[in-house]
């Protein structure tokens, strides 16, 4: 089953304009919720994540997210995206059995346009 | 502090050849895993560990092996290799396996099996 879903390849964004990526999951009881950046060539980097508390999570490089349970959603933002900021992001959930291992969206590439 | 690194950067095999990927941490991380990345697939945890002496399977074991005789090193063995191991591979280390900690990444090593 299906635990973290992307449903956008690619988003792309003009430059100083709001960025939003959508991540949606489904796993059962309380989820452990990441998001990570990867640039080209590199590994991922941490950029939030969200374990309990406050909803709205900020994180490295001026972005936040936004648990939603009800609608099962975890949704990354920034207010005004910069061209460095292309890369590919991922959403990532923990899966409460097992191993507790992560379950990684397939990415969405962000393109911010000059 | 280098983190994690990953030995070689790329490798070229041929179908049949074994091989070793080197994965190493100076954090003093409990848990280490392996995963590989694939278009539109995102990561899949092959196997990790967590902690000296102890490894598990993840989601697509068949075909590696690993071992964890120290706190610092977690190779990742490829018996027999095949096209279909085609991929980059990422090695992550974390201070506990619970799921809730920050998972570090290495560079990537990437890999074309002929």
């Amino acid at each position: 089953a299906q635990s973290v879903a992307q449903p956008e390849d690619q988003v792309n964004v003009a430059e100083g304009n709001p960025l939003t990526v959508k991540c949606t999951y489904s796993v059962s009881g309380n989820p452990y919720l990441f998001w990570y950046v990867q640039y080209p060539n590199r590994g991922l980097q941490f950029l939030l994540k969200y374990i309990t508390g406050d909803n709205l999570v900020k994180g490295s490089y001026g972005f936040e997210a936004e648990f939603n349970k009800s609608q099962t959603s975890f949704h990354l933002k920034k207010p005004s995206a910069l061209v460095s900021d292309s890369a590919l992001y991922f959403c990532a959930v923990r899966v409460p059995y097992g191993n507790n291992r992560l379950a990684f969206g397939k990415g969405n590439q962000v393109v911010v346009i000059p | 502090n280098a983190g994690v690194t990953q030995t070689p950067k790329f490798q070229v095999l041929k179908t049949g050849q074994s091989m070793t990927l080197q994965c190493a941490q100076d954090m003093n991380h409990e848990y280490m895993s392996w995963y590989r990345q694939d278009p539109g697939m995102g990561l899949r945890l092959i196997h990790y560990s967590v902690g000296a002496g102890i490894t598990d399977q993840g989601e697509v074991p068949n075909g590696y092996n690993v071992s964890r005789s120290t706190t610092e090193d977690f190779p990742l063995r490829l018996l027999s290799a095949a096209p279909s191991q085609t991929s980059v591979y990422f090695c992550a280390s974390s201070q506990g396996g619970g799921g809730r900690e920050t998972q570090y990444f290495g560079p990537g090593t990437r890999l074309l099996v002929l």
